[in-house]
């Protein structure tokens, strides 16, 4: 089974640009997420989804944005590229989305922007 | 706000030492908590999720406590080997008492390196 599957790996920006990280999921979960992580930090939650078409900001939304039109789709969008925005981003879906659920993680997006 | 902090943020030990990872939480109204494991250029993989009601859960040489009246979890790792090491994060949920819709909290991690 493929699980989370995030692209691109790897990706370098250039401050105003824009790009979308793509997220699929093949476990049919409805919950899916967005994190990011920085260098000695814990994630922090950009966007969530609890199932198609409904989507809400989690900790840190601003600058980016997000769609769900399908249960396996869930792609992150940055809009004017700025360099705080240089993270590895992480995309990750839950069978349940309640406070038992496991999290399922994709290996990571890093994005640089200079 | 729920704050969840990891010590130590490193360590070193040498194989076949047991350890001991510490994490604590800020509101102790959570329904579980989980612990994962990160390798380097990686996601985040699943180790052990603790509900509420149990005050530890196992895995092999992983054994994790939860102790929610004092905001605490840790992470026992017996005879640790070389392939242990990673960094380890210990997660709760964002909305304490409520509903989180699988929203979690993440500490900062501490990154083990075990040496031959």
């Amino acid at each position: 089974n493929a699980g989370v599957t995030q692209t691109p790996k790897f990706r370098i920006l250039k401050i105003g640009q824009s790009m979308t990280l793509q997220c699929t999921q093949d476990m049919n979960h409805n919950y899916m997420y967005w994190y990011r992580q920085d260098p000695g930090m814990g994630l922090k939650l950009i966007y969530y989804s609890v199932g198609a078409g409904i989507t809400d900001k989690g900790e840190v939304p601003n600058g980016y944005n997000v769609s769900r039109s399908t249960t396996e789709d869930f792609p992150l969008r940055l809009e004017l590229a700025a360099p705080s925005q240089t993270s590895v981003y992480f995309c990750a879906s839950s069978p349940w989305g309640t406070d038992t659920g496991e999290l399922f993680f994709g290996e990571g997006s890093r994005l640089t922007v200079l | 706000k729920q704050e969840v902090t990891q010590i130590p943020a490193a360590l070193s030990v040498p194989e076949g030492e047991n350890l001991v990872l510490n994490c604590s939480f800020t509101d102790s109204a959570i329904y579980n908590l989980q612990w994962f494991r990160q390798d380097p250029g990686k996601g985040l993989t699943s180790l052990l999720l603790i509900q509420s009601s149990q005050r530890e859960q196992t895995s092999g040489r992983l054994n994790a406590s939860l102790d929610k009246s004092s905001g605490r979890s840790t992470l026992y790792i017996a005879a640790s080997q070389p392939g242990d090491s990673a960094t380890y994060l210990c997660a709760v949920p964002s909305n304490a008492g409520g509903t989180s819709y699988g929203k979690l909290t993440f500490g900062q991690g501490t990154i083990l390196t075990v040496h031959p």
